[in-house]
């Protein structure tokens, strides 16, 4: 089955303890993206990666670190968690449509999310 | 940093009636996409739209382009409770490589 996977589902962690959140995707796409979704706020992108080794600052990276060494995993990394980092976290992949005359569309696929609680 | 603006908020309606999401901008997009988001789960594609001006039905719900591609609503008729969830929509700039999502309208349909 096609899908984006995210561990840990849910996280209630303390403020300065490192963490990091995984994504893995089976559909061999090349583009792949953090979010973060607050009430009020929509979802908001912390980084995207368009292959391996690839990565690229999204509209609210600050606080995040992300790698990509493989096409499937993209894990997000938190060195020192703060209160204000407490979201509902998504990982997203996406597969490249050429349109033509109009470029390339992303039509990207969610993970389930992780709840992620910083005290 | 490109903005998208959904109207209204929060809609509640009984099931059979018909209604409108809004998705405006002052930015010109290359494409918008709707998505529709059920608790504890990820948003997951409806819809992507290329053309200023394009029309797409997707069963009950119709999503229109606007001709200077700035704007986007999503019409859904005859409403069931199954559509009940949040709609986002989401643009993409002239690279297409970063998405702007929209706020969201959370939809309630009453049985």
């Amino acid at each position: 089955e096609a899908q984006v996977t995210q561990n840990p589902r849910y996280l209630i962690t303390v403020t300065g303890k490192k963490l990091t959140v995984t994504c893995s995707q089976n559909m061999n796409h090349e583009y792949m993206s953090w979010y973060r979704q607050d009430p009020g706020l929509g979802l908001r992108q912390i980084y995207y990666s368009m292959n391996v080794e690839v990565t690229d600052k999204g509209d609210v990276p600050e606080g995040y670190k992300v790698s990509r060494k493989e096409k499937r995993n993209f894990p997000l990394i938190l060195e020192s968690p703060s209160p204000n980092q407490t979201s509902l976290y998504f990982c997203a992949s996406s597969l490249h449509r050429p349109t033509p005359g109009q470029g390339v569309t992303y039509e990207q696929y969610f993970g389930p999310g992780t709840r992620l609680t910083v005290t | 940093t490109q903005l998208l603006e959904q109207s209204p908020q929060f809609l509640s309606i009984q099931e059979g009636e018909n209604l409108t999401v809004y998705c405006n901008s002052s930015s010109v997009f290359s494409s918008l996409q709707w998505y529709r988001q059920e608790p504890g789960e990820g948003p997951v594609l409806l819809v992507t739209v290329v053309t200023g001006g394009e029309v797409k039905k997707l069963k009950r719900l119709t999503f229109q382009f606007g001709d200077a591609r700035k704007d986007s609503s999503l019409h859904i008729t005859a409403a069931q409770p199954g559509d009940t969830g949040l709609y986002l929509c989401a643009g993409a700039g002239g690279s297409a490589r970063q998405l702007t999502f929209g706020s969201g309208t959370q939809l309630t349909v009453l049985p």
